[in-house]
């Protein structure tokens, strides 16, 4: 089963525009780390927030954990028509396995 | 290598036949791990390696999957007699120690 719930499921915007994605989980964590998936290909890392962070950037992104609403949300600012991709959130309860479980995923289109 | 390389990239095949997938990861990486990328839909966790612990064998959905790694390098998932629903991204990633995952590009698996 899924642990992690993306919302939206899918998201179009104009390049320039800011895009926000939402993501819910059910159980204790120890770290939040977004993906990337552009069609056809693995995922990219490409960020980690512990449990005990609230906020995190990363250039362009902006990741925020809200632990106490079991909820996170990925900001993209500037939005360029290479960030069109699916982006996964997935959740940790860290240790050296760090078993990870994704959610469902966002896809994300950035019209040029 | 630079990434993690999977192989074959694309396999069909004919319902009940055997299927192996091949998991080269990155250099160093001791931990390795098997998901499931159905079409349109997140990652499901199959198999994780650590080292020469036992694996996790937890998300294998049934006795026809198996999996098996030597060491820290090479590991191949095997599906026996393969069923449609088969049908999916078989993803692997490696790790180092608790870090962030690195994907492979996946195999695509067909079963007519």
């Amino acid at each position: 089963s899924q642990q992690g719930e993306e919302d939206p499921q899918a998201l179009s915007i104009q390049e320039g525009e800011n895009a926000t994605m939402n993501c819910s989980y059910k159980t204790s964590i120890n770290n939040l780390q977004w993906y990337r998936q552009n069609s056809g290909r693995g995922l990219v890392h490409l960020i980690l927030i512990r449990s005990n962070e609230r906020e995190k950037h990363s250039g362009r992104l902006r990741v925020t954990l809200d632990t106490s609403k079991k909820s996170s949300s990925l900001l993209i600012t500037a939005s360029r028509a290479a960030d069109t991709a699916s982006y996964f959130c997935a959740t940790g309860r860290g240790g050296a396995t760090n078993k990870l479980i994704f959610g469902t995923g966002t896809l994300l289109a950035v019209q040029p | 290598g630079a990434g993690v390389s999977q192989s074959p990239s694309n396999k069909v095949t004919e319902k009940g036949k055997d299927v192996e997938l091949r998991c080269d990861p990155i250099s160093g990486h001791t931990a390795l791990y098997w998901y499931r990328q159905r079409l349109g839909q997140g990652l499901e966790f199959l198999i994780y390696f650590q080292g020469n612990s036992a694996p996790d064998k937890s998300g294998l959905p049934s006795d026809r999957f198996s999996a098996e790694r030597t060491g820290e390098s090479v590991s191949t998932l095997t599906i026996q007699r393969t069923q449609q629903e088969d049908s999916a991204v078989y993803l692997c990633a490696s790790s180092f120690a608790g870090q962030p995952q690195h994907f492979g590009d996946g195999t695509r698996l067909s079963i007519l």
